[in-house]
């Protein structure tokens, strides 16, 4: 089945600085790509998600690229704000109709 | 909309006991899904449900087991519970099947096994 990886697990940036994620998946059919943000104490959210058909996919501050080729997805926060401090997870799946395989997660620090 | 609803928030049980969570999706929404959160873990997919139907399982052994009622509300069960059970269950519901719709996520049932 399907196995994705999650580096760094920490992170700590300065505020302002730019934050990348990053995530391999194993299973080269997988098309589809979401990423979910959970603050400490909440639930997860659904912030960006990106097609196997699209390269990249932009949302204000945040930004998610896709290299198939490579087997990997990242996820780039710029001019990061205290808010943004939280752990981040990457997924994949296969199909409409497969569930969704999460990464470990990167937990987000950003020091004011 | 009223968003995802988990019973109880906490749960304190000991080895060997069982224990029913309970999940309310959104109005509307027919899929939820179970996932079990534990630290340095992520989140690992237990099972998923659609209409009444167990769409798709994930890899946990038969003492997990879930089912789902005609209003959409779903159970899921841990009998025989043993202490790496002890985690965060978060269930997630969406207006259809499948991983391309945008999971909700409950604020899950923190599960404590002594």
């Amino acid at each position: 089945g399907e196995n994705v990886e999650q580096h760094p697990s920490t992170l700590s940036v300065q505020e302002g600085d730019s934050a990348v994620i990053k995530c391999t998946y194993s299973d080269s059919a997988s098309n589809y790509f979401p990423w979910y943000k959970q603050e400490l104490g909440k639930r997860p959210q659904l912030i960006i998600d990106i097609r196997s058909n699209v390269g990249e996919k932009k949302d204000q501050r945040i930004a998610v690229t896709l290299n198939k080729t490579a087997k990997h997805f990242s996820l780039h926060i710029t001019e990061t704000q205290p808010e943004d401090s939280a752990v981040y997870f990457c997924a994949a799946a296969l199909s409409g109709n497969t569930p969704l395989v999460f990464g470990k997660g990167t937990r987000l620090s950003v020091i004011a | 909309k009223a968003g995802v609803t988990q019973t109880p928030r906490y749960l304190i049980k000991t080895r060997g006991q069982q224990v029913t969570l309970s999940c309310s999706p959104i109005s509307g929404h027919r899929s939820v899904s179970w996932y079990q959160q534990t630290p340095g873990q992520g989140l690992q997919f237990l099972f998923e449900y659609f209409s009444e139907t167990q769409r798709n399982k994930g890899n946990f052994p038969g003492r997990f087991s879930g089912r789902q009622f005609s209003n959409s509300r779903s159970e899921m069960n841990v009998s025989t519970l043993e202490l790496g059970d002890s985690a965060l269950y978060l269930c997630a519901s969406s207006g259809g099947t499948g991983a391309y719709n945008e999971q909700f996520f409950g604020p899950g049932t923190r599960l404590t096994v002594l």
